[in-house]
């Protein structure tokens, strides 16, 4: 059963750099049918799209945060990572890393992380 | 800046239909946004109900159905139960790798 953890800290000061990693287990990250996305959801808010990582590097960012945002891929760790710079207190939220299929024209997150809570304050 | 819309809130009694609709600020909804459908239960991360439209991810209960209705994504719940109070998101892809979520509906089943 594949799996996706996040992890880093769960509090940022303002101005500084967001770091967060995904472990991927039970799969290979390395494949061309999946995407590897990171999506936060501001506490009591909607969901909003990051950006995606493809394990060859190629990637996607939602274009009102990319000039901020920065995703890569260790696929000799089977990981991927956000880096989100500048960050203020409207970074807070719960940051999940989530899956992208392809399979069988599935498009849709079809794995998601339990999600981890970020703080930005002082 | 597109932005997806969605109903804030609905409510349904049990037994009872709904249609939650997502929208597009500017423009029609198409198949090509390959509209897919969410719900999350608080605490929880979101769980694929639709995808491509119209597709039921596996084990999604036949109660829920995808479609296009005019300009707009459409998620029905036929025969709602108790459970099926959640919170509800769609998703649009926009092209060049770009996904956008709606703001979500918050379905109450009272």
């Amino acid at each position: 059963q594949l799996q996706l953890q996040e992890s880093g800290p769960g509090l940022v000061k303002p101005s500084e750099t967001l770091s967060l990693i995904c472990t991927v287990s039970g799969g290979s990250i390395s494949n061309n049918y999946y995407h590897w996305d990171w999506i936060r959801q501001p506490p009591g808010k909607g969901l909003e799209w990051i950006g995606s990582i493809y394990y060859s590097g190629s990637t996607y960012y939602n274009p009102s945060l990319k000039s901020r945002v920065t995703i890569s891929v260790d696929t000799s760790r089977n990981q991927f990572s956000l880096n989100l710079n500048s960050v203020t207190a409207a970074d807070t939220a719960v940051y999940y890393c989530a899956r992208y299929t392809k399979v069988a024209a599935a498009y849709n997150f079809d794995y998601w992380g339990q999600g981890t809570l970020v703080t930005v304050s002082s | 800046q597109t932005v997806v819309t969605q109903e804030p809130s609905f409510s349904v009694s049990p037994g009872g239909t709904v249609t939650l609709t997502c929208g597009l600020s500017s423009g029609s909804v198409s198949t090509t946004n390959y509209p897919t459908w969410y719900q999350q239960t608080p605490g929880q991360a979101p769980r694929t109900l639709i995808y491509i439209t119209d597709t039921r991810s596996s084990g999604v209960p036949d109660r829920f159905s995808g479609s296009i209705l005019g300009n707009k994504a459409a998620l029905t719940i036929t025969g709602a139960q108790a459970d099926d109070e959640s919170d509800y998101y769609c998703a649009l892809y926009m092209g060049s790798g770009v996904w956008v979520f709606g703001g979500g509906t918050k379905l109450t089943v009272l």
